[in-house]
């Protein structure tokens, strides 16, 4: 079993749509959690990151953590077509030198 | 601010051979680390180097290696390559911390290609 799971989708939404994307984990030493974007042919970038239960929000992006139920999600509200691109969500503990442990990631395309 | 590069983007070479992936961090960050990204096992971290030390290792075999310079800029090396090399390696860079307040960013990679 995968320390991290993520649903792959593919997720197809028309513009305008809520997404949700999740991760669920196993590794109770993960303490802090991120999202990441990656667009075909380019390397991941940080989309936000957390390290405590509840929600957190950023414009159009929120997410929320649940410590308890180890799982994580990110919602994108007002989805646009810019937003499709391949969601990863990322983990580490906290005195882990460097080694994110990623899920599968989540095939995104938001059509007009 | 330049962001981190990577050399070569692209990369052909056959089974047995061996090959030397480079990676510059961003000017001031002291950590690089490393992934392989495949469409089966998505990114797996290989391994981190601060200040040209070894500080943590993922699962993979000893052909596998890397170093890091006195300049923070860091290569990776894989012998002996396989066919299941084949992948995406990514380097990221970050200032050095433990936990994720040290935010990783990452190079556009280098696609590795074994024949």
């Amino acid at each position: 079993q995968k320390e991290v799971e993520q649903d792959p989708g593919p997720l197809s939404v028309p513009e305008g749509a809520i997404v949700s994307l999740n991760c669920t984990y196993s590794n109770s030493a993960f303490q802090y959690f991120m999202w990441y974007r990656q667009y075909s042919r380019k390397g991941p970038e940080l989309l936000m990151y957390t390290y405590s239960s509840g929600n957190k929000e950023d414009g159009r992006f929120t997410a929320q953590v649940d410590k308890s139920s180890k799982y994580i999600s990110l919602f994108i509200r007002d989805s646009q077509p810019s937003d499709s691109a391949t969601y990863l969500c990322a983990m580490i503990g906290g005195t882990s030198y460097g080694k994110l442990t990623f899920g599968q990631g989540t095939i995104l395309t938001v059509h007009p | 601010k330049a962001g981190v590069t990577q050399t070569p983007r692209y990369l052909i070479k056959t089974r047995g051979q061996q090959v030397t992936l480079s990676c510059s961090p961003i000017s001031g960050h002291r950590s690089v680390s490393w992934y392989q990204q495949t469409p089966g096992q998505g990114l797996q971290f290989l391994f981190e180097y601060f200040s040209e030390t070894q500080r943590n290792k993922g699962n993979f075999p000893g052909r596998f290696s890397g170093r890091q310079f006195s300049n923070s800029r860091s290569e990776m090396n894989v012998s002996t390559l396989e066919l299941g090399d084949s992948a995406l390696y990514l380097c990221a860079s970050s200032v050095g911390l433990a936990g994720a307040v040290d935010t990783q960013y990452f190079g556009p990679g280098t696609r590795l290609t074994v024949l």
